[in-house]
């Protein structure tokens, strides 16, 4: 079982907006402003594209967004593309580790 | 342009020891101010933080690995290296270098090495 929970699958058609959820605890996601999220395309490293919550890499469209609410997160991603269809992971700092969510599978219809 | 690239057996037997080795191009270990590390995928799975290492040599590693990681750097070659022991088939992953700003923030990774564990 995952530390950090996200839901296994989301869709969307194209040009729509999708949000990901990443439910913590008060002793990572709620209780630090690191949280990061990666895309991971099949046989793929995974990519950073939102770090310490809400900021994007240089390079990462302005379509993905990062938000946080209590001890839960969220990844937004507007306009949704073809080559947005990958597993997201989110991830959060906790006292002396990082903690990783089970992942997210994102299908673009 | 930072590259990491991972090296090793890509077969290894239950009870061994693991050793895999990150080289880093573009960047110098010895003066970043970037945390260096390992994470891992066991196929069709999640990814799992193994640990860091910050070029002062302080070493920051899973609770649940802990007793059976190691973390080091070889600055003069400008690498860093993963051990880890008493290997099962639990620990058949790709296993991936990467670099990090802190707070796990993973902005840099190298490509992966498949790492499994059978007789």
């Amino acid at each position: 079982q995952s530390a950090l929970t996200q839901p296994p699958s989301a869709s969307g058609s194209p040009g729509q907006s999708v949000t990901i959820s990443c439910t913590g605890s008060s002793n990572d996601v709620g209780g630090y402003n690191y949280v990061s999220w990666y895309q991971q395309h099949p046989g793929k490293p995974p990519k950073l594209v939102i770090y310490e919550v809400n900021k994007r890499p240089s390079g990462v469209p302005d379509r993905f967004s990062g938000s946080k609410s209590g001890n839960t997160a969220s990844l937004t991603v507007s306009g949704l593309q073809a080559e947005d269809e990958a597993d997201y992971y989110c991830s959060s700092f906790a006292v002396g580790k990082i903690i990783f969510g089970g992942g997210t599978k994102l299908t673009v219809l | 342009q930072l590259q990491l690239q991972e090296s090793g057996p890509g077969l290894v037997k239950p009870s061994e020891t693991l050793s895999l080795t990150c080289t880093v191009s573009g960047d110098s270990i010895s003066t970043s101010t970037y945390y260096w590390g390992w994470i891992r995928q066991p196929p069709g799975k999640g990814l799992e933080w193994i640990g860091t290492i910050f070029n002062t040599g302080s070493t920051y590693y899973s609770p649940s690995l802990k007793s059976r990681v190691t973390i080091s750097i070889d600055m003069s070659k400008n690498q860093f290296s993963l051990t880890l022991s008493s290997l099962t088939a639990a620990d058949t992953a790709v296993y991936y270098c990467m670099r990090e700003k802190g707070g796990g923030s993973s902005f840099n990774w190298g490509q992966g090495i498949l790492v499994t564990v059978s007789s």
